[in-house]
Parts: structure tokens; sequence; C-alpha cells
């Protein structure tokens, strides 16, 4: 089955730096969807993007998906403390969902 | 509407005992599943479901099963429970309606196996 490739693994940074996850597939994707879990929470939809090349934003988050259909990404401008979790892109392959490894970010106040 | 619920929250188990994971939601949506979540590997499919009477495979069915009698319930077993099953699991659902399948999720059951 597909694979999704997520990184960094772990993002550390300063209150009101930008924050930026990847996410790369193998093979061309139907569609990219996002997530966020809070520690000790469940994940939570943020956005899915179908087309090539499309791009969305969410006041401080823009969603980016690739040309190709084969790679995403999420940018977070100025972070603050509330945006502290992991944040995760997922992809259908007729039904079956793969989630990437997730991006941990930590925001130091 | 109360969305996804699971039960129970939490289980400690002995190796080679049964149980059953519940998970139900009340927004009539089609699509059912079952993840488990361990550090560093995200979330891993185990089972899901297109409607009542109809499951497949995911990445990693080796020792669940699953049932769809009804649209609102899809049990999780766990047939002869193992150390290496120890995770969060998470249940979700979303309607296959539309181009945006927003899956909801559960609150989980964190699960250890002894």
């Amino acid at each position: 089955g597909q694979q999704v490739m997520q990184i960094p693994q772990y993002q550390h940074v300063q209150e009101g730096e930008d924050f930026t996850t990847y996410c790369n597939s193998s093979t061309t994707l139907s569609n990219i969807q996002w997530y966020k879990q809070r520690p000790g929470g469940h994940p939570v939809f943020l956005i899915q993007l179908v087309k090539s090349g499309e791009v969305k934003k969410q006041k401080r988050l823009t969603f980016q998906f690739g040309e190709a259909k084969k790679n995403s990404s999420l940018h977070i401008t100025a972070t603050q403390t509330t945006d502290v979790g992991t944040y995760f892109c997922a992809a259908y392959n007729n039904n079956d969902m793969r989630f990437g490894a997730g991006t941990r970010l930590t925001v130091k106040p | 509407n109360a969305g996804v619920t699971q039960t129970p929250k939490f289980q400690v188990l002995k190796t080679g005992q049964s149980m059953t994971l519940q998970c139900a939601q009340d927004m009539n949506h089609e699509y059912m599943s079952w993840y488990r979540q361990d550090p560093g590997m995200g979330l891993r499919l185990i089972h899901y479901s297109v409607g009542a009477g109809i499951t497949d495979q995911g990445e990693v069915p080796n020792g669940y099963n699953v049932s769809r009698s009804t649209t609102e319930d899809f049990p999780l077993r766990l047939l002869s429970a193992a150390p290496s099953q120890t995770s969060v699991y998470f249940c979700a659902s979303s309607s296959l309606q539309g181009v945006a399948q927003t899956q909801y999720f559960g609150p989980g059951t964190r699960l250890l196996v002894l």
C-alpha cells in the first residue's frame, strides 16, 4: 500500500517563530488531509486538499498540495503556545487511510 | 450529538485474555474505522467498514476482529491479547458523501497488556 512520509519528527520553536511540516508520498494521492492532536487528546480534522497545486489558509495556517499531488505542507506563521501538539497528514487510497508519523511541535513562551 | 464514543477509557489485560473495545457514533456515518497509535508511528489502520455488514482489513489487522451489524456500532475484538497490542486505540467515523471526508475521532482507549 501507499506510504506517507512526514518530516520532521520533532520541532521546537520559540513563540512567534514560524513552523513547517512536510508530507511526501511515493504515489500520486487523490487527496490529503491534515489533523492536529493535542497532548493526551485525539486527532482533530483541520483540512482536506484535493486539487493539484491547491493552497488553503486558516488564519495563521497555510496548507499546500504539490503540483504532482505527491507532497503537501503545513506552515504556521508566528506560532503561539496554543499551537502545541502533533500534526499529522493522512491520505486515502480506496477507503484505506494512511497517516504520516506526525510532527510534534513544542513552543517555548 | 455525542459524536464518536469509546469504552472503556483504560484497560489492563493479561496475555491471552480477550476483550472487546466498543465504538459508537450518532452521526449516521457510513464509514467507521479503528486505528492504533504507538509512539513515533502515527496512527495505523486496523480495520474499517463502509457500511453495515461490510468490513475490510487495514494495514495491521492481525490479532483483531471486527463486525458491523448496525450503522452506529463498530466493536473491535482482541482474540488473545499480546504485549505487542499495548497501545492507544482510536475509533473514527466519517460520511462517504461529498468531497471532504472529515474523520471524527473518539477519545481513545488506552490498553496495557501484561
